[in-house]
C-alpha cells in the first residue's frame, strides 16, 4: 500500500464548476497535511495546509480532513482555466521524524472554458 | 524574503558520468530536503537534513548518490556514476521546522537532469 495515494485522474471540469481532489494516507501518526499545485515545468507551490479534522477554507479552496478515515480532500469552487495544473497531496509525520513529507503521485486537473 | 536557490537549472550528461547540484535554502530554515521527481510522478524524498545532520536518507541510492550540508546552510547532491533512470527533476526545499513541526516546504526551481 502506498503511503499517500491520490485519485488517478486526469480530472476535467468545465469553467465555473467544483473540482474535487481526493487523497488517502496509510500512516495513522500523520499530523500535517498539505496540498501543493504544480504547473507544468514548475516547482510545487503550497496552496493549503490543514492540521485538524474538519474543513478549512481559503478563498475558492476548501481542504477537508478526516483522520479516522485517513482521508484528505481539496475542493476548488468556481474553477478557472488558470487552475489547470497537477495537484499534489503531501502528508507529514510529526514527533521525532522532524516532519518527513511524503507526496502522492498527483492528480492532473484540466479546467476547460 | 529570498527563496530557495538551486543551480544549475538544466544538465545533460552521459551515463556513467558524474554530476553535482547545489542548493541554498531560505535564510534561517533548519530543515533541507532533496526530492527526485520523475516525469508524471510525485516528488520522492531522497534525503532530509536537520541543520547539518541527516534525518532521513532511507530512499537515497547510496551506491551512487551522496549529499552533504556543510555548516548547516548550503547543500550539494552528487550522482556518480549516473544511470539513465536518474533522468528527473531534482528539487531542493527548505522549511523552518524545529522538531516535528508542521511548517510547509518551500521549493526551489529545481534542476532538470537528462542522462543520455
Amino acid at each position: 500500500q502506498k503511503e499517500v495515494e491520490q485519485n488517478s485522474g486526469p480530472l476535467s471540469v468545465p469553467e465555473g464548476a467544483i473540482a474535487s481532489l481526493n487523497c488517502t494516507y496509510s500512516d495513522r501518526v500523520s499530523q500535517s497535511f498539505f496540498w501543493y499545485r504544480q504547473y507544468s515545468g514548475k516547482s510545487p507551490e503550497l496552496i493549503m495546509s490543514i492540521y485538524s479534522n474538519g474543513d478549512k477554507e481559503d478563498g475558492r479552496f476548501t481542504a477537508q480532513l478526516n483522520k479516522a478515515s485517513q482521508y484528505v480532500s481539496l475542493l476548488i469552487r468556481d474553477s478557472q482555466p488558470s487552475d489547470s495544473a497537477t495537484y499534489l497531496c503531501a502528508v507529514k509525520k510529526g514527533g521525532t521524524s522532524y516532519g518527513k513529507l511524503t507526496f502522492g503521485q498527483g492528480t492532473i486537473l484540466t479546467v476547460h472554458p | 524574503e529570498a527563496g530557495v536557490a538551486q543551480s544549475p537549472r538544466y544538465k545533460i550528461i552521459e551515463k556513467r558520468q558524474s554530476v553535482a547540484f547545489w542548493c541554498n535554502p531560505i535564510s534561517g530554515h533548519a530543515t533541507l530536503y532533496w526530492y527526485q521527481q520523475i516525469l508524471g510522478q510525485g516528488p520522492k524524498l531522497l534525503i532530509q537534513f536537520q541543520n547539518n545532520g541527516v534525518v532521513d536518507d532511507s530512499q537515497l541510492p547510496k551506491d551512487r548518490f551522496s549529499a552533504e550540508r556543510l555548516k548547516g546552510v548550503d547543500s550539494t547532491l552528487k550522482i556518480q556514476p549516473a544511470k539513465l533512470e536518474d533522468s528527473a527533476v531534482y528539487l531542493c526545499a527548505s522549511s523552518s521546522d524545529k522538531t516535528g513541526g508542521g511548517s510547509p516546504l518551500h521549493f526551489g526551481n529545481g534542476t532538470r537532469l537528462t542522462v543520455t
